[in-house]
C-alpha cells in the first residue's frame, strides 16, 4: 500500500498561475521529499524536509509539513511550462530503514 | 540523470522467457534500488542493495531477482516474464551525502513481456 497519497491526481494551470498539491501519509517520518518526472523521464529530487522542519523554500517551490496532521503541500509559484511533469512525494519512514515509499503522483499541466 | 545509465533502455520479451536489467553507477555508491512504474502505482520498491552481495526484498519482489557482484552494477532478474510484469523499471542510487535518503533516478527501461 502507498504511504503517501497526493492530491489533485491532476492539475492544469495557466503559465503565471501558482499550483498547488497536497500528499497525506499514515506513519510517522523521518523525511519527505518531493520529486519531479518529466514525461519518460527518470524521477528528479526537488526538495526534502525533516520531521521537526515545517517549511522549506528552493527557488519557487515551497514545501510545508505538518506532521500532526500527516500531510505536506508543495507550491510551485510563478509557474512556467517547462513545469509540466507529475510530482510524487515520497516518504522515509521510521520503521522503513533506507527506503521510500511513494505516492501515486499529481500530473500538472502548465498551459502558455 | 546523477552518473546512472540504464540497459537496455527497451525491451519487448516473450511470456517465459528470462529477463536481465542492467543499472550500472559511476561513484561507487553504497545504496542501489529498483523500482517499477505503473499507472495508478507510482513508484514501487522491487528490492534494494546496501553492498557487494548484500540485497533485501522490497514491496513487490515476487518473481524477481537481484545480483550486486561488483559496487558499481545492479542487475534485476526476471526469471520468467510474465505479461504483469510489463512496466518501466527504474534504477536508483543514494548517495548518502545528506542523511536524508536522497534519491537519484536512472532514465528507465521500459519492459513490455507479450
Amino acid at each position: 500500500s502507498q504511504q503517501g497519497e497526493e492530491d489533485p491526481q491532476a492539475l492544469s494551470i495557466q503559465e503565471g498561475e501558482n499550483a498547488t498539491m497536497n500528499c497525506s501519509y499514515k506513519t510517522s517520518i523521518n523525511n519527505l521529499q518531493w520529486y519531479r518526472q518529466n514525461s519518460g523521464r527518470g524521477l528528479v529530487h526537488l526538495i526534502l524536509i525533516r520531521s521537526n522542519e515545517r517549511e522549506k523554500h528552493s527557488g519557487r517551490l515551497r514545501v510545508t509539513l505538518d506532521t500532526s496532521k500527516k500531510s505536506s503541500s508543495l507550491l510551485i509559484t510563478a509557474s512556467r511550462a517547462a513545469d509540466t511533469a507529475s510530482y510524487f512525494c515520497a516518504t522515509d519512514a521510521r520503521a522503513a530503514g533506507n527506503k521510500l515509499t511513494f505516492g501515486g503522483g499529481t500530473r500538472v499541466l502548465v498551459k502558455p | 540523470d546523477a552518473g546512472i545509465t540504464q540497459s537496455p533502455r527497451h525491451k519487448v520479451t516473450e511470456t517465459g522467457t528470462p529477463v536481465t536489467l542492467r543499472c550500472h553507477q559511476t561513484e561507487n555508491h553504497r545504496y542501489m534500488y529498483w523500482y517499477r512504474q505503473d499507472p495508478g502505482h507510482g513508484l514501487r520498491l522491487i528490492h534494494y542493495s546496501y553492498g557487494v552481495k548484500d540485497t533485501d526484498k522490497g514491496e513487490v519482489s515476487d518473481g524477481y531477482s537481484v545480483s550486486r557482484s561488483k559496487t558499481e552494477d545492479f542487475l534485476l532478474t526476471l526469471e520468467s516474464a510474465t505479461s504483469s510484469q510489463t512496466s518501466v523499471y527504474f534504477c536508483a542510487i543514494n548517495p548518502g551525502t545528506s542523511g536524508g535518503n536522497e534519491q537519484y533516478f536512472g532514465p528507465g527501461t521500459r519492459l513490455t513481456v507479450t
